[in-house]
């Protein structure tokens, strides 16, 4: 069975910090990773997601994540961090069941 | 373009009742998926459905059902309540154009089952 973890809970940053959500995992086969985010009164929106070729996948709002597959990682990253980024981030994988497993989520603070 | 809109936006039930939810996705998505999403389990899916058929489906019991009409619009049914069916329940709508899928999720549903 697939799983996913999301190692932060709880992430406080300065504004211009640089940020990176750790997301592992497992799965032995062929995967699509995505990111999520909800911030406070707004929807859950995609980020962005990863299918095939190019391992750094950009998303919106300046976001961008890796994938690494000998380490099973899709980690989250952004330069600079702005105080409209306080959120929750959640990551999630499809495996060849064709079910998304999530992860438990990132809270993300961003101080002005 | 309107979003997902789900009705109701809050509900309150009692054990062993059972409830219906709506979704009506964004006009032209095909495919709608429901999630739950506890503090206890995090974000959970439950279903997707497609051009009216059920494509996958989480691991939940029976009591959670699901249907999509031909308009594309979704509803998913619990029967029997339980307390730990309280939850926000999120629908999201999706189009694929070949690999290429955007998807976009509703404001849930809040059920609170007394």
């Amino acid at each position: 069975a697939q799983s996913v973890s999301q190692h932060n809970h709880h992430v406080i940053l300065s504004e211009a910090a640089s940020l990176e959500l750790g997301c592992n995992y497992s799965y032995g086969g062929t995967v699509n990773l995505f990111w999520y985010v909800q911030y406070p009164g707004q929807h859950l929106q995609l980020l962005l997601k990863y299918f095939s070729g190019d391992p750094l996948v950009k998303g919106i709002k300046g976001f961008e994540a890796e994938f690494i597959k000998s380490k099973f990682s899709f980690n989250l990253r952004k330069p600079s961090v702005q105080w409209s980024d306080t959120a929750e981030y959640f990551c999630a994988v499809l495996g060849g069941s064709y079910i998304p497993t999530f992860g438990r989520g990132t809270s993300l603070i961003v101080h002005p | 373009k309107a979003g997902v809109t789900q009705t109701p936006r809050y509900l309150i039930k009692t054990r062993g009742q059972q409830v219906t939810l709506s979704c009506s996705p964004i006009s032209g998505h095909r495919s709608v998926s429901w999630y739950q999403q506890t503090p206890g389990q995090g974000l959970q899916f439950l279903f997707e459905y497609f051009s009216e058929t059920q494509r996958n489906k989480g691991n939940f019991p029976g009591r959670f059902s699901g249907r999509q009409f031909s308009n594309s619009r979704s509803e998913m049914n619990v029967s029997t309540l339980e307390l730990g069916d309280s939850a926000l329940y999120l629908c999201a709508s999706s189009s694929f154009q070949g690999t290429q899928e955007t998807q976009y999720f509703g404001p849930g549903t809040r059920l609170l089952v007394l």
